[in-house]
């Protein structure tokens, strides 16, 4: 069975710090997603990562993929107040279903 | 706007009524998903529908739930019976797959069920 785990669950950081998000998967897989999502609203597509050594970026965001690990990692640089949300990373493969981890609520304070 | 749509937006019920939700996916994407998702928790994979044909039932999805797409367009989840722990935010989602494209997943607002 395919399960996601991030970490941290919750992180408060300080605007113009830098952080990473961690996704930990635990089959291999094909296919990874990372996901933003505000309070009460739906899931915002931020990156799909498809292959071993995958790294995108958008503005303060990057991401990137290690299949070996099965690992990846969503990077903020310099957090600005308007980052704060859930982020979620997710797994698929062409014989499973997307499977979401719990998710990663950051806060960002002045 | 091109988006997935899903309404109603929000729905409270009382335990026992029936309760069916619709969501509209992006017009060319042949895939269409349900997942629940629950406070503070990732959204669960429901069911998913290939143009008509549903090809996958998570076993969260008891009897009580039944997802239809008649036509391979829109799909409809409806909860017969509902139960208080039915409560959560209902997510649609659809992509376009084939054999040389991703399965990127576009999602759409959500419909909120509450269960009195």
């Amino acid at each position: 069975e395919l399960k996601v785990e991030q970490n941290p669950l919750f992180l408060s950081m300080q605007e113009g710090k830098n952080y990473t998000i961690y996704c930990n998967y635990s089959t291999t897989s094909d296919r990874l997603y990372w996901y933003r999502q505000d309070p009460g609203k739906s899931l915002e597509s931020l990156f799909v990562l498809l292959s071993n050594g995958a790294v995108k970026q958008e503005g303060r965001l990057m991401a990137s993929l290690d299949t070996k690990a099965r690992l990846s990692t969503l990077h903020i640089t310099a957090a600005v107040h308007d980052l704060s949300a859930t982020y979620f990373c997710a797994v698929d493969s062409r014989s499973t279903p997307l499977v979401f981890g719990k998710g990663t609520r950051l806060s960002v304070i002045a | 706007d091109t988006g997935v749509s899903q309404d109603p937006r929000h729905k409270i019920t009382k335990r026992g009524q029936n309760v069916t939700f619709r969501c509209d996916p992006i017009s060319e994407h042949n895939r269409l998903y349900w997942y629940r998702q629950t406070l503070g928790q990732g959204p669960e994979f429901l069911t998913y529908f290939q143009n008509e044909a549903q090809l996958e039932k998570s076993r969260l999805l008891s009897d009580r739930f039944s997802a239809e797409r008649p036509k391979g367009s829109f799909s409809t989840l409806e909860i017969q019976r509902t139960e208080q722990g039915d409560s959560a935010m209902y997510l649609c989602a659809s992509s376009l797959a084939g054999l040389a494209v991703y399965n990127e997943q576009f999602f759409g607002p959500g419909t909120r069920l509450t269960v009195l």
